[in-house]
């Protein structure tokens, strides 16, 4: 079974602060993305990678970082969170293959900026 | 911009009917089409993908792929209350391997 992780389920943080999410897949996925799902907007891609290193813009990339160290790893950063940050972030991973790779996602990090 | 249309319902059918899901998506070129359903508070989980035209079965869940009128469809046969759920249609944009999600369906069934 595809195990995806997400650091936290919940989190509350300030205006200004710094947030790091965490994605962790053990099942040795090239690709791996992040998503935020605010209701009526449905998921909005971020960012995602396609290998170590690798990073690409998706479509709301204003406000966030990522880093991918490690093939299993992939962080969203926040660099100074505001309150328009406030919402459900999703990371998914996938084999990198030749069209037919499934996304799986993790459980979602439901962040709230104050 | 390429897209994925959904009716966002509520989709309110009784138990044990056939809840009959539609999506349409604007790039022809299109092959790979995945529908998920997605709990209230959770993440989406993956119930069926389909590549090419016809029908796909699994369960009581059939989809339906119709490239030519750019048309995906999710059939779920004798609905069940925790069918309750929303569904969200992806298709994979060919340019770089993302999956473009339309806005979900919400769906309801009464017992």
């Amino acid at each position: 079974d595809v195990k995806v992780t997400q650091s936290s389920r919940y989190l509350v943080k300030r205006t200004g602060e710094k947030v790091f999410l965490e994605c962790v897949q053990d099942m040795d996925h090239e690709n791996m993305f992040w998503y935020r799902q605010d209701p009526g907007l449905g998921l909005r891609l971020i960012y995602f990678s396609y290998d170590v290193k690798m990073k690409e813009k998706g479509d709301i990339p204003e406000g966030y970082s990522v880093s991918r160290e490690k093939k299993e790893r992939f962080s969203l950063i926040l660099e100074s969170a505001s309150t328009n940050q406030t919402s459900m972030y999703l990371c998914a991973s996938s084999l990198h293959g030749q069209g037919q790779e499934t996304q799986y996602f993790g459980p979602g990090t439901r962040l709230l900026v104050l | 911009q390429k897209e994925v249309e959904q009716n966002s319902g509520p989709l309110s059918v009784p138990e044990g009917a056939i809840a009959s899901l539609n999506c349409t998506y604007s790039d022809r070129v299109s092959q790979s089409f995945f529908w998920y359903r997605q709990y209230s508070g959770k993440s989406p989980e993956l119930i069926m993908s389909i590549y090419s035209n016809g029908d796909k079965e699994d369960g009581r869940f059939t989809a339906q792929l119709n490239k030519a009128s750019q048309y995906v469809s999710l059939l779920i046969r004798d609905s069940q209350p925790s069918d309750s759920a929303t569904y969200l249609c992806a298709v994979r944009d060919n340019q770089g391997g993302k999956l473009i999600f339309g806005q979900g369906t919400e769906l309801s069934v009464k017992p």
